[in-house]
Parts: structure tokens; C-alpha cells; sequence
């Protein structure tokens, strides 16, 4: 198992086009997470899912964002009609169970998005 | 807003020196858990060290260990005989109901040789 994978690491996109990120978790990990981490800040949590039901999203997840964990594995992260204010680092997490437990989360090295 | 603040935006120490991070938070919860993550530049963030709330024994791993203060609400890192590694950014997270995490805003630390 080599950890939580991302893809792509980076990606540059037109304002105004759609994109669309992913994350495999470590496989036996029941729990996925996404955040968002602009320059020089703490990452803001976006959404959760437990296996394949997606049990909380934040405000910060507006409508023109959508997040898709399929089958309880990966995840897809995807954003319509990006905007300049979309350009941050996006972050996959998984765990299993909730924070407490003892490794709490694993993280990627996220998707580096950059609107133009 | 339940917010977690690290003061601290930048640190320096000298390497072997020992230094410490400050963390303080809100929560209205009795139960729940504190992190510290280390963040390398443009590299994954990793779990550095986590408290329980409910134990009042500070946690130790290694060369870091935490000063948690419950009443207070703070919970800062001490990171001893500091090593050119060690330079990143640190961040302070609680979590929420036993799921997601609040972050702060991170303390960028430096080592110098």
C-alpha cells in the first residue's frame, strides 16, 4: 500500500472550465476526506465521506462543486465552472474511523490547482 | 465559529536548540482530540503528535512532546534538540465530533545550522 494517491498533482485551467480530481485512499481505510489549502493557511475541511455516503459538507462547498466516492473506494473531486478564487491546493485524507483514532489521518500531496 | 489560533506565523531555532509552537483553541465539546501536523515544503502533511483530551498526561513522541493546558485551552509543541529536518510548516488542529479537523493557520518554522 503506498498511502493516499492524488491525481493530478498539478493543474492549470481556464476560468470558466470544468475539472476534475482524484484520490484513492489506503484501501482499507473507511473514511475520505477532502480539504482545501490556500498559500500561506491551515487547510479548511470541504467534505466527508464514510464508506460511499457522503455524510457532511461545508458551506465552503458550493453548488458548483461535487464530490463522488463510487463503491466506498476512490473519490472525485469536481468543480464546474472554475473560478479565480478556486486556484488553491487540494487535499485528499482517509482514515479508519473517525479522528480518534490512533494514526488519525493520512494524507496526499494534493492537487495543486491554478485558474487563469 | 469554533476556531483554533496558532500566534506564532514564523519561528526560527538554532539546530539542537529546543522551541516551542503555540497552539489555543475553542470547543464546546469535554471529549475530544488535538493534533499537530508537519507540513515539508511542496511535500504531504503528517501526523506529528496527538493528545486525547480526556487524558490529562501530556503526550510525548520522541523528540516532541505537547503542553496541554485543558482550562486554557491550549496545546503547544516543544520540539527538542531541533534538527534541519524539522524545518516546515507546523499546524495545530481539534477535531469536530470525531470527524473532520479545524486547522489553524499554521507557524512556519525554521533551523538553522
Amino acid at each position: 500500500d503506498t498511502g493516499v494517491s492524488q491525481d493530478p498533482r498539478h493543474k492549470i485551467t481556464k476560468r470558466g472550465q470544468n475539472v476534475t480530481f482524484r484520490c484513492d485512499p489506503i484501501s482499507e481505510h473507511n473514511r475520505l476526506y477532502w480539504y482545501r489549502q490556500t498559500l500561506g493557511q491551515g487547510p479548511e475541511f470541504l467534505t466527508y465521506f464514510q464508506n460511499e455516503a457522503q455524510l457532511e459538507k461545508s458551506r465552503l462547498l458550493s453548488d458548483r462543486f461535487s464530490a463522488e466516492r463510487p463503491k466506498g473506494s476512490f473519490s472525485t473531486l469536481e468543480i464546474q465552472r472554475t473560478e479565480q478564487g478556486d486556484s488553491a491546493m487540494y487535499l485528499c485524507a482517509s482514515s479508519l474511523g473517525g479522528t480518534g483514532t490512533r494514526y488519525g489521518y493520512t494524507f496526499g500531496s494534493g492537487t495543486r490547482l491554478t485558474v487563469v | 465559529a469554533q476556531t483554533v489560533t496558532q500566534s506564532q506565523p514564523e519561528m526560527s531555532v538554532q539546530e539542537a536548540e529546543t522551541v516551542t509552537l503555540s497552539c489555543t483553541y475553542d470547543t464546546s465539546e469535554s471529549d475530544y482530540y488535538l493534533f499537530w501536523y508537519k507540513q515539508p515544503p511542496s511535500r504531504q502533511m503528517i501526523l506529528v503528535i496527538r493528545q486525547e483530551a480526556y487524558k490529562q498526561q501530556n503526550a510525548t513522541e520522541n523528540r516532541f512532546s505537547v503542553n496541554f493546558q485543558k482550562a486554557a485551552k491550549s496545546f503547544s509543541l516543544k520540539i527538542s534538540d531541533s534538527q534541519l529536518g524539522d524545518a516546515a510548516m507546523y499546524f495545530c488542529a481539534r477535531d469536530n465530533a470525531g470527524n473532520m479537523l479545524t486547522f489553524g493557520g499554521g507557524t512556519r518554522l525554521m533551523v538553522k545550522p
